[in-house]
């Protein structure tokens, strides 16, 4: 079974603190994204990756850094919290598409939900 | 920013009705695919739907896509209650490999 492993599923932090989420997949797959997931406004995509060592801005990337070392692994990192980053943060993976870069099915992890007090 | 947008918000009925979902997005694609989200969990794959395409099935679920409105439609026939959930519809855009999600439908399926 294919498997996309969020390490914590509960956090709680303070504010001003460095937080990390990490995503580990063992399914070999190039592309990995974290996604962010808020009531009314659905799936916000915050970073992604097609590549070991390589990122891309999504939509809402502002105070938030990633790191891809590992291809199996893409790190969320948040170098401040603050309570408008408490939220629930997805992390995903896939293969690429049939053409090229476009974007095949996404497999989810269970999501991690971080409380910043 | 979001493009896609799913109608209705929420849906509720009976065991054994049909659920229809309906999505739409605002730039070009070349997929569309839906998901599915129990409550607190992550999110599951349920189908993809080529810009070639105009109709798919799989098992209880049958999709449209009609690109020239820029919209889509979820059917899940027969429902159940463990079909009770969210959904969400994503595009795939030309440009990138990037997702864009809807903002959900959420499904309440009463036995």
């Amino acid at each position: 079974d294919v498997k996309v492993t969020q390490s914590s599923r509960y956090l709680v932090k303070r504010t001003g603190e460095k937080v990390f989420l990490e995503c580990v997949q063992d399914m070999d797959h190039e592309n990995m994204f974290w996604y962010r997931q808020d009531p009314g406004l659905g799936l916000r995509l915050i970073y992604f990756s097609y590549d070991v060592k390589m990122k891309e801005k999504g939509d809402i990337p502002e105070g938030y850094s990633v790191s891809r070392e590992k291809k199996e692994r893409f790190s969320l990192i948040l170098e401040s919290a603050s309570t408008n980053q408490t939220s629930m943060y997805l992390c995903a993976s896939s293969f690429p598409g049939t053409s090229g870069r476009d974007t095949g099915e996404l497999f989810f992890g269970e999501g991690s939900r971080l409380t910043v007090l | 920013s979001q493009q896609g947008e799913e109608d209705p918000q929420a849906l509720s009925i009976q065991e054994g009705e049909n659920a229809t979902m309906n999505c739409s997005y605002k730039t070009s694609i070349n997929n569309l695919q839906w998901y599915r989200q129990n409550s607190g969990r992550g999110l599951v794959h349920l189908i993809l739907i080529r810009s070639n395409e105009r109709e798919k099935h799989s098992g209880r679920l049958r999709v449209t896509l009609d690109t020239s409105k820029k919209s889509s439609s979820l059917l899940i026939t027969a429902s159940r209650a463990a079909d009770t959930a969210s959904y969400f519809c994503a595009s795939g855009r030309n440009q990138g490999g990037k997702l864009i999600f809807g903002q959900g439908t959420e499904l309440s399926v009463k036995p």
